[in-house]
């Protein structure tokens, strides 16, 4: 089992739609939780962090259940240039504190 | 947010060459920076953590006298793919770690090995 998992979609969705990704992990000290988004052959970029109180930027909301080990991802509103790969990353303590692990990545695509 | 550069951006070379990439922390001090691999449609590849001021930590399979890996400052790691071949072919990714733990990429650099 991957110690992170996202579902690889892809996502294709119509312009305004709302889009929702899911991430579990499996290491239960796990410290700390990322979004990013990577665009084709491009590198990832940090959209969000993720908070246990959950977190909201603009369109984009982010919700952590520790319990459940168990990361969303919600976009309201989807714009065309929302189409691209979204990366669950959940960083480790102790040891590996700073190290993260990725989730393969879930692909969205935005129609108009 | 935090700004990382990667130079160079794409490199060709021949078989057998030595090529070096840089990757730089411009606005922060980064102690942790890592290098990653990505294939085409393949998710990212942690290769090798660097630590300023000490020897780099690589990944199962990462041959360390292949890719050689100098954190010289706290602003500056350098991967060095020696004797590359076209398996070595791909998009190299490094990020630096900032005092809050967030990972920050710089923007690749492709190499093409023929």
């Amino acid at each position: 089992r991957k110690e992170v998992e996202q579902d690889p979609g892809p996502f294709n969705v119509p312009e305004g739609a709302t889009v929702a990704f899911n991430c579990t992990y499996s290491n239960s000290a796990s410290q700390s939780f990322f979004w990013y988004r990577q665009d084709c052959r491009k590198e990832p970029k940090l959209l969000m962090s993720v908070y246990s109180s959950g977190n909201e930027d603009g369109r984009f909301t982010a919700q952590l259940n520790r319990a459940s080990q168990y990361i969303s991802l919600l976009i309201r509103d989807s714009k065309l240039s929302d189409s691209a790969t979204y990366l669950c990353v959940v960083n480790f303590r102790g040891t590996n504190a700073g190290k993260s692990t990725f989730g393969d990545g879930t692909t969205l695509t935005v129609k108009p | 947010g935090a700004v990382v550069s990667q130079h160079p951006s794409w490199v060709i070379c021949k078989s057998g060459t030595s090529v070096k990439i840089e990757c730089r922390s411009l606005d922060f001090q980064a102690t942790t920076m890592f290098w990653y691999r990505q294939f085409p449609k393949q998710s990212l590849m942690l290769m090798a953590t660097s630590n300023e001021g000490s020897k780099a930590t690589y990944e199962q399979g990462v041959e360390k006298d292949k890719f050689l890996i100098n954190h010289a400052s706290l602003t500056l790691s350098t991967l060095t793919v020696t004797s590359a071949h076209p398996e070595d072919s791909s998009f190299y990714i490094c990020s630096a770690v900032s005092s809050t733990e967030t990972q920050y990429f710089g923007p690749g650099t492709r190499l093409l090995v023929l």
